[in-house]
Formats: C-alpha cells, structure tokens, sequence
C-alpha cells in the first residue's frame, strides 16, 4: 500500500515530441505528489509538484495530471528538448514529517 | 547558497569497515532525510530526522546508523560496510512548513 508505481522505466522521444509517464498509488493518505527531475552525476531536484484537490497543473512545457479516482498521474513534457534528457521519478508524500515513497524511476531520452 | 553539502563525493571501502557520511544544509531546515538510489529502485529512505536530537527509521535502516547534533548536520554511519551497501546514498532536507525536499548531489559509496 506504499508503493508508487512508475512506468515506463525508458522512454524515447523525438526532438519536439510529447513525453508522458506515469505513476500509480494504492494508500489514499497521500496528500503531495511531486515529480523530481535527475541528471547523471547530480542530486534530484523538484520540478513540479500536485496536491489530490486539483486535477491538473502546469508549469511551462511541464503539466502533471491528477486522476484521484483512478490513483494515477502522470507528467507531460510538451516540445520535449534534448535538454529534457534525464531520469524522472514520480513521488508521494504520507504524513507529517514529509517522507517521500518514490517510484522507480524513468530515464527519458530525447533525440534531436 | 549552498544548499545541501555532502562530503565525501567518492570512496571506495572494503568489506568490514566502516565509514560517516556528512551531509550540512545551510537554509535553516528541521526535516533532514538519508536516501540511497540503486538502478531499478528509485530511491529508498533509509533514516530520518524531524529536527535536532532526533532520529527515526526509514524503509531500509538496517546496517546504518544516524546521529543529528547539530540542526545543520545530518550523519550517516556504516558500522561494518557489507558489498550489499554499495549505492549512491542522497541526503535532502525540507522545511517543516513546505514539503519540498531539496537534495545533494550524492556520495558514490562502493564496497569491496
């Protein structure tokens, strides 16, 4: 019931393409769901994040949709650009102290 | 702003010893979280810290130890490193307020 799961674990797009992955939770207690985007070498850092009450947010190329029936969302890079290049993790957060269950992980290539 | 520090970078350990891992934020955070990242896994909570003088387990706490003295610093210990803690192990903050987690760029930790 802890688990996030994150598809697909690679991912391959077009230079101007759309990106999409998704992730799925079962515990209905999770009340944050930020994606993190990570370069090689480097620490996540947070790219945009969702709260259940909304159904959609978007931050310049990147949306997170959020289907709290289902227990699904997914982020949406539009134009994707060989700069989106990176491992992208979805997470849920549980609780007061802000601990975070992450997904696997998916890494996303974009060829120009 | 330096954001959060973790020393070492790199290190290479055999089998049996033991090794701290320092990880110092500088933006006056409460919560403090270490993480290791393995291919496939995302990444795992291994301890925690709610604020200066306490800690708590995460989902893989065993053969790791974890002291915070001071609110700045949060140290990750191997007692007796074992092949199986090979990974690249991320520490993160986040405000008590704000569920943001803001991580290092990681400690490359292999065991021989």
């Amino acid at each position: 019931q802890q688990q996030v799961k994150q598809s697909p674990q690679s991912l391959i797009v077009q230079k101007g393409g759309i990106s999409i992955i998704n992730c799925a939770y079962e515990n209905t207690a999770f009340d944050y769901f930020p994606w993190y985007q990570q370069f090689p070498g480097k620490g996540p850092a947070l790219l945009i994040a969702i709260r259940p009450d909304v159904s959609e947010k978007k931050e310049g190329r990147f949306t997170i949709s959020f289907n709290k029936s289902a227990k699904q969302f997914s982020l949406h890079i539009m134009d994707s650009q060989p700069g989106d290049s990176a491992t992208y993790f979805c997470a849920a957060r549980g609780g007061a102290t802000n601990k975070l269950i992450f997904g696997t992980g998916t890494l996303l290539a974009v060829q120009p | 702003n330096a954001g959060v520090t973790q020393t070492p970078k790199f290190r290479v350990l055999k089998t049996g010893q033991s090794m701290t891992l320092l990880c110092a934020q500088d933006m006056n955070h409460e919560y403090m979280y270490w993480y290791r990242q393995d291919p496939g896994m995302g990444l795992r909570l291994i301890h925690y810290s709610v604020g200066e003088g306490t800690t708590a387990k995460g989902e893989v706490p065993d053969g790791y130890n974890v002291s915070r003295l001071k609110k700045q610093n949060f140290l990750l210990g191997l007692e007796s490193a074992a092949p199986s803690q090979t990974s690249v192990y991320f520490c993160a903050s986040s405000d008590s307020a704000l569920p943001a987690q803001h991580f290092g760029d990681g400690t490359r930790l292999s065991i021989l």
